[in-house]
């Protein structure tokens, strides 16, 4: 199966600063890596997503790089804004059961005005 | 072009007793899978379907059994309650099978006393 480590836990930033999520994956024929943002009582959302054949790809003020040979993936967001608050999931698939995800534990991200 | 949508949103069941949560997929979508997501913590994949057949299973006890109809929707069912399965139950629906982009509901969260 699949294993997802996702760093930091916590991340707080001045707005306007850059944040940047990382996560590893174990099996290396993994090729979809999505993110999702959640907010405090609200569903996953889907934000960004990732195919193993790009190593990045940008979406206004998101993007996510794929390093495959190091087998880790990142989400990046610059110039944070409050509304940027909330806990952000990456997620991998079990390469023995595709569509079966993995998520990781979760990076709560605070944007101090 | 409605979303994902889930019922009911909340429940409140005891010890032993059973659960049956619903699921309509985003339009377009035919595969649904479900999560489980406890306080603090990343989704957990219980299963999947696709043409009303469970097609991915996590690592959940049998307790744990769903059902798609003719129309993409879906149900997940839980026997004999315990505490541990207070959470919130997450549904995602994505298009075809494999490693897709999944969309969530706002998910039905149930409590255990």
């Amino acid at each position: 199966g699949e294993n997802v480590e996702q760093h930091p836990s916590t991340l707080s930033v001045q707005e306007g600063d850059s944040a940047v999520i990382k996560c590893t994956y174990s099996d290396s024929a993994s090729n979809y890596f999505p993110w999702y943002k959640q907010e405090l009582g609200k569903r996953p959302q889907l934000i960004i997503d990732i195919r193993s054949n790009v190593g990045e790809k940008k979406d206004q003020r998101i993007a996510v790089t794929l390093n495959k040979t190091a087998k880790h993936f990142s989400l990046h967001i610059t110039e944070t804004q409050p509304e940027d608050s909330a806990v952000y999931f990456c997620a991998a698939p079990a390469t023995d059961s595709w569509g079966k995800f993995q998520f990781g534990a979760g990076t709560q991200v605070v944007v101090t005005p | 072009d409605a979303g994902v949508t889930q019922s009911p949103t909340h429940l409140i069941k005891t010890r032993g007793q059973q659960v049956t949560l619903r699921c309509s997929p985003k339009s377009g979508h035919d595969t649904v899978s479900w999560y489980q997501q406890a306080l603090g913590q990343g989704p957990q994949f219980i299963f999947q379907y696709y043409e009303e057949e469970e097609r991915q299973r996590g690592n959940f006890p049998d307790r744990f059994s769903g059902h798609q109809f003719p129309n993409y929707s879906s149900e997940l069912n839980v026997n004999a309650l315990l505490l541990g399965d207070s959470a919130l139950y997450l549904c995602a629906s994505s298009y075809g099978l494999g490693n897709q982009p999944q969309h969530f509901g706002d998910g039905t969260r149930l409590s255990i006393l």
